[in-house]
């Protein structure tokens, strides 16, 4: 089945308690994403991903980090958590086709930051 | 300005009715509008993409309007299952890169 995984799914954590979000898709996608969603703002795009070892900043991008040394894994790093970063966050794949393009999300990991 | 605006809603109507979506866009220079759905809280799903000569796909159509910067959804014949929050994506390339979604339109369809 096709399919975006994020884990964990719920997280609640301490703030400067660095953390670990990961994300993998089993379509053999070249596009990964990550947004965060609040109330009122809708989702918000932290960072992309082309490829392998190709990333880049979204709208949202201070106080977290990215990596892709592999196609299928896009993991969302928080160095050091703030209370602000208490969000909704949800993982994305797509291939690269244009206007015709299918975004797979992941379920969505509730992270919250005490 | 915001780069992509929605009525947050709700827009509240009964089953079998006609209701509709405008999107307004900033960037004249967006190449790629979809438009999505998204059930309290799970994640988003792609319900179309817009294409410039506009599309329909069952009960529900998508138009693009360049020269006025919006996109529009239209769905005919309203049913319960219907009802959620309708987002609408833009991006000024054909992908998901620097994408920008809109903060969403909540339909309540009533029975």
């Amino acid at each position: 089945e096709a399919q975006v995984t994020q884990n964990p799914r719920y997280l609640i954590t301490v703030t400067g308690k660095k953390l670990t979000v990961t994300c993998s898709q089993n379509m053999n996608h070249e596009y990964m994403s990550w947004y965060r969603q609040d109330p009122g703002l809708g989702l918000r795009q932290i960072y992309y991903s082309m490829n392998v070892e190709v990333t880049d900043k979204g709208d949202v991008p201070e106080g977290y980090k990215v990596s892709r040394k592999e196609k299928r894994n896009f993991p969302l790093i928080l160095e050091s958590p703030s209370p602000n970063q208490t969000s909704l966050y949800f993982c994305a794949s797509s291939s690269f086709q244009g206007e015709t393009d299918t975004q797979y999300f992941g379920p969505g990991t509730r992270l919250t930051v005490l | 300005r915001k780069e992509v605006e929605q009525d947050p809603g709700p827009f509240n109507v009964p089953e079998g009715a006609t209701v509709a979506f405008n999107c307004t866009y900033s960037n004249s220079a967006s190449q790629s509008f979809f438009w999505y759905r998204q059930d309290c809280r799970k994640e988003p799903k792609l319900l179309m993409s817009v294409y410039s000569s506009g599309n329909e796909d069952g009960r529900f159509t998508a138009q693009l309007n360049r020269a006025s910067q919006y996109i529009s959804l239209l769905i005919r014949d309203s049913k319960l299952s219907d009802s959620a929050t309708y987002l609408c994506v833009v991006s000024p390339s054909g992908g998901y890169q620097k994408v920008t979604f809109g903060t969403g339109t909540k339909l309540q369809v009533i029975p």
